[in-house]
């Protein structure tokens, strides 16, 4: 099984409408992450979360939410989604304790959202 | 502002040879960098990283170099078989007392030829 998933995989929405994506771990991180890749652009980090009651925003979280249920999930949601919103959207954890490589991320499959 | 870039959006090289990525950065506080590789329909996967207190670091056909004074990091691979063909991301860390964040370039696309 895999240790970071994302549902869904593909979602095909329409402008104005609320979209939420999930991303749950089975790894035991604490700190859980959210960026999107578009073409050229590379990952650009949207919003992440360091624990349970922390979150914060990252370089691009204009036009979206998060909310961390509990230590292994994290759902962005986009309150009204609009054509530049379509991308590949990733989840990613990683372990504050870990002592291994520094920051090293885990990513989910990922969520490819197309905006119309 | 792109503090990490790489400038090479793809790649290709032939089978058995040596593949080499290369990665620029602009923040001096960066102190730790990683490359990730990336198939189609997958999230990235580490794949090697170095601290800014090493020049060097390797793991079996992968080696990490990173050259402080040019602000450059380099990831050669040696020899490239087919499975190596993927999209590479560069990324790097600055020191936030245990709060450090990601920061991606843009990504390569290498394909190895057979």
């Amino acid at each position: 099984d895999a240790d970071v998933t994302q549902t869904p995989r593909n979602r095909i929405t329409k402008t104005g409408k609320r979209i939420m994506l999930e991303c749950s771990q089975t790894k035991g991180h604490d700190r859980m992450y959210w960026y999107r890749q578009d073409p050229g652009l590379g990952l650009r980090l949207i919003y992440y979360s360091f624990d349970v009651k922390d979150i914060n925003k990252g370089e691009i979280s204009d036009g979206y939410s998060v909310s961390r249920q509990a230590q292994a999930k994290f759902s962005l949601s986009l309150e009204s989604a609009i054509p530049n919103q379509t991308a590949l959207y990733f989840c990613a954890t990683s372990d504050s304790f870990s002592g291994g490589s520094k920051n090293e991320q885990f990513f989910g499959p990922g969520t490819r959202l197309t905006v119309l | 502002d792109q503090q990490v870039k790489q400038n090479s959006p793809s790649l290709s090289v032939q089978e058995g040879r040596i593949s080499i990525l290369n990665c620029d950065y602009t923040n001096s506080m960066f102190d730790y960098f990683l490359w990730y590789k990336k198939y189609p329909a997958e999230g990235p996967t580490f794949l090697i990283s170095i601290s800014s207190i090493k020049d060097k670091n390797e793991d079996g056909r992968f080696t990490v170099f990173l050259n402080k004074s040019a602000k450059h990091l380099s990831l050669h691979i040696v020899p490239s078989q087919p499975g190596d063909s993927a999209v590479y991301f560069c990324a790097a860390s600055a020191p936030n007392f245990g709060n450090e964040k990601l920061t991606f370039g843009t990504g390569t696309r290498l394909t190895i030829i057979p």
